[in-house]
């Protein structure tokens, strides 16, 4: 089945620091791919997402690109801020574009920032 | 931004009891939710589709006499575990679906002694 896997964490980064989050999945078909934030107390936010290959999301300064030969979605950001502590978890869609139907999820990655 | 609420946000349960949890989308009309399960350190995992004025659906392995799902009103769903036991203590964690994405409550934290 769908399945998607993602660096285990938790990370911790200092301020300014450049970003990696590893995900990579395994799918039929042509899913749409997401990553998911969640800070301390709130539900997870959508933060980003790409619906087909050669894609790239961005939001906030994070960035993510749908590469299809290597099925990964690693979400990348130039320079963290204490701001950006949180859970993130990358997440698919078996169906195209679909955002708002059934999502399988990475076990989430825990993110730190130190000042 | 949508807002979906949970509520309780923690509960502890006797053993042989049940839980009621609520999650209701607080600005905008869900004719479908979904209710997540989570594990320590482990991923979310989906228990069933709640669609409104239907029966909701079960993902294979998920007991539905145990977790009942009702789905009264386009603003609420209410999943309740019955006959609570100490392997059902976790976080579960509802989203409203709207038109392009779903819209995750906070979670409600289950334990069960």
């Amino acid at each position: 089945g769908d399945s998607v896997t993602q660096m285990e964490g938790p990370v911790t980064l200092s301020e300014e620091a450049f970003l990696t989050i590893n995900c990579t999945y395994t799918a039929t078909g042509y899913p749409s791919l997401f990553w998911y934030v969640q800070y301390p107390g709130e539900g997870l936010q959508l933060l980003l997402k790409a619906t087909k290959a050669d894609d790239k999301g961005s939001n906030k300064g994070f960035e993510a690109t749908y590469r299809k030969e290597t099925t990964s979605f690693h979400l990348e950001k130039g320079s963290v801020q204490v701001s950006d502590s949180a859970v993130y978890f990358c997440a698919l869609s078996p169906f195209k574009g679909q955002g708002a139907q059934k999502l399988v999820f990475g076990q989430g990655t825990r993110l730190t920032i130190n000042p | 931004g949508a807002v979906v609420s949970q509520h309780p946000s923690w509960v502890i349960c006797k053993s042989g009891t049940s839980v009621k949890i609520e999650c209701r989308s607080l600005d905008f009309q869900a004719t479908t939710m979904f209710w997540y399960r989570q594990f320590p350190k482990q991923s979310l995992m989906l228990m069933a589709t709640s669609n409104e004025g239907s029966k909701a659906t079960y993902e294979q392995g998920v007991e539905k006499d145990k977790f009942l799902i009702n789905h009264a009103s386009l603003t609420l769903s209410t999943l309740t575990v019955t006959s609570a036991h100490p392997e059902d203590s976790s976080f579960y964690i509802c989203s409203a679906r709207g038109a392009y994405e779903q819209y995750f409550g906070p979670g409600t934290r289950l334990t069960v002694t």
